[in-house]
């Protein structure tokens, strides 16, 4: 049982390049979301998914797309990179929307120069 | 306006100080609250969850909620240098809204 797996660790990006951020788990979770967290403002939500197929806005959502086909899966894509998009993203999961309890990966460092 | 609010800090205390934690929140609605350690380089990972109003033990950490007042605080008692870590206060209805996180550092 490996929980939430992020992969890479570390990235480095030109602007103007894409990629995507891969986020599996292992837990049969319904919920799963995207944070970006940068020095001083914590943890914001960027987009989730309550389910395969559904999938919402959250806090900051420019620049960034997701898609839920499976119900392990959540990568975050980064359509065209800039300079602030530098932070760190965490992928999280959950079973329900109340008090369950969150299930983070490991982080992805992502450097846009 | 966030829909949680934390202060930064950071904040240093020596071995043993009680440290005290606080959030507000703006949603009446919001029935859990929940607070998340975090250590450097590492995810967040959950330390405390409380429902509704009132205040949960459990050990040398104590949660407290006041509806009233939509207030969240955390007290750690006899504080340790294992607990240096930064600490997130969240509140729980369909998404999961964090505070900005309070980096707490106690010196031995």
């Amino acid at each position: 049982n490996a929980g939430v797996t992020q992969t890479p660790k570390f990235q480095v990006l030109k602007t103007g390049q894409s990629m995507t951020l891969q986020c599996a788990q292992d837990m049969n979770h319904e919920y799963m979301s995207w944070y970006r967290q940068d020095p001083g403002m914590g943890l914001r939500l960027i987009h989730y998914s309550v389910g395969a197929g559904i999938t919402d806005q959250g806090e900051v959502p420019n620049g960034y797309n997701v898609s839920r086909s499976t119900t392990e899966d959540f990568p975050l894509r980064l359509l065209s990179a800039a300079p602030s998009q530098t932070s760190v993203y965490f992928c999280a999961s959950r079973t329900g929307t109340s008090n369950t309890e969150a299930f983070f990966g490991q982080g992805t460092r992502l450097t846009v120069v | 306006q966030k829909e949680v609010e934390q202060d930064p800090g950071p904040l240093s205390v020596p071995e043993g100080a009680i440290v005290s934690l606080n959030c507000t929140y703006s949603n009446s609605a919001f029935q859990y609250f929940m607070w998340y350690r975090q250590y450097s380089r590492k995810g967040p990972e959950l330390l405390m969850y409380t429902y509704s109003s009132g205040n949960k033990e459990d050990g040398r950490f104590t949660a407290q909620v006041d509806k009233s007042s939509k207030y969240i605080s955390l007290f750690i008692r006899d504080s340790q240098p294992s607990d240096s870590a930064t600490y997130l206060c969240a509140t729980n209805d369909y998404k999961l809204s964090f505070g900005a996180g309070t980096t707490v550092t106690v010196r031995a």
